[in-house]
């Protein structure tokens, strides 16, 4: 089956540190990869995506390639912000059959930015 | 659109009891969710809907769950005879049928079974 899994955390940076939040999946078929962050008492929100090996989705100065080759989706910043503050999942979604579409997360990653 | 939305926000309920959430998902996705989400953990996969079909149940979906959309629309999951294991955020996501399509959720319902 497929399976996601994420770097342990939880992870403390100070302001403007680099980040990268780890990431690899298992997958039968050819997923779909998906970052999601939740900000304090909110629901998840889609952070970026890519559909195809090489892809890189980015957004909010947040960026992650697809690297089939050794099945990883790494999640990264230059420069974080306090705002950035949250629970980061790593997620892939099947391309085929009756799960297709259906979303397999990571256990999360919490971020805590510090001042 | 106000996006996904989900009632209650937060319920309370004795243990034994039966408890009832309701989802309305952006009106053009015809694809609905419900997840389960556990302290420190990822959303956890229960069920999914395409229009008014159910096409999957995942095995923590116990005989004591069950879920609806009725009319492609909103969609009601419903818990029988709670128990405190039941105690999670339960999270519905809506989506269009496109491969890579992101979901879109809604903050959840928090249940406490005391």
């Amino acid at each position: 089956g497929n399976s996601v899994t994420q770097m342990e955390g939880p992870v403390t940076l100070s302001e403007e540190a680099f980040l990268t939040i780890n990431c690899t999946y298992t997958a039968t078929g050819y997923p779909s990869l998906f970052w999601y962050v939740q900000y304090p008492g909110e629901g998840l929100q889609l952070l970026l995506k890519a559909t195809k090996a090489d892809d890189k989705g980015s957004n909010k100065g947040f960026e992650a390639t697809y690297r089939k080759e050794t099945t990883s989706f790494h999640l990264e910043k230059g420069s974080v912000q306090v705002s950035d503050s949250a629970v980061y999942f790593c997620a892939l979604s099947d391309r085929g059959g009756t799960s297709y579409g259906k979303l397999t997360f990571g256990q999360g990653t919490i971020l805590t930015v510090h001042p | 659109d106000t996006g996904v939305s989900q009632d209650p926000r937060h319920k309370i309920t004795k243990r034994g009891q039966n408890v009832t959430f309701r989802c309305d998902p952006i009106s053009e996705h015809n694809r609905l969710y419900w997840y389960r989400q556990t302290l420190g953990q990822g959303p956890e996969f229960l069920t999914y809907f395409q229009n008014e079909a159910q096409l999957e149940k995942s095995r923590l979906l116990s005989d004591r769950f069950s879920a609806e959309r009725p009319k492609g629309s909103f969609s009601t999951l419903e818990i029988q005879r709670t128990e405190q294991g039941d105690s999670a955020m339960y999270l519905c996501a809506s989506s269009l049928e496109q491969v890579g399509y992101g979901y879109t959720f809604g903050s959840g319902t928090r249940l406490t079974v005391v």
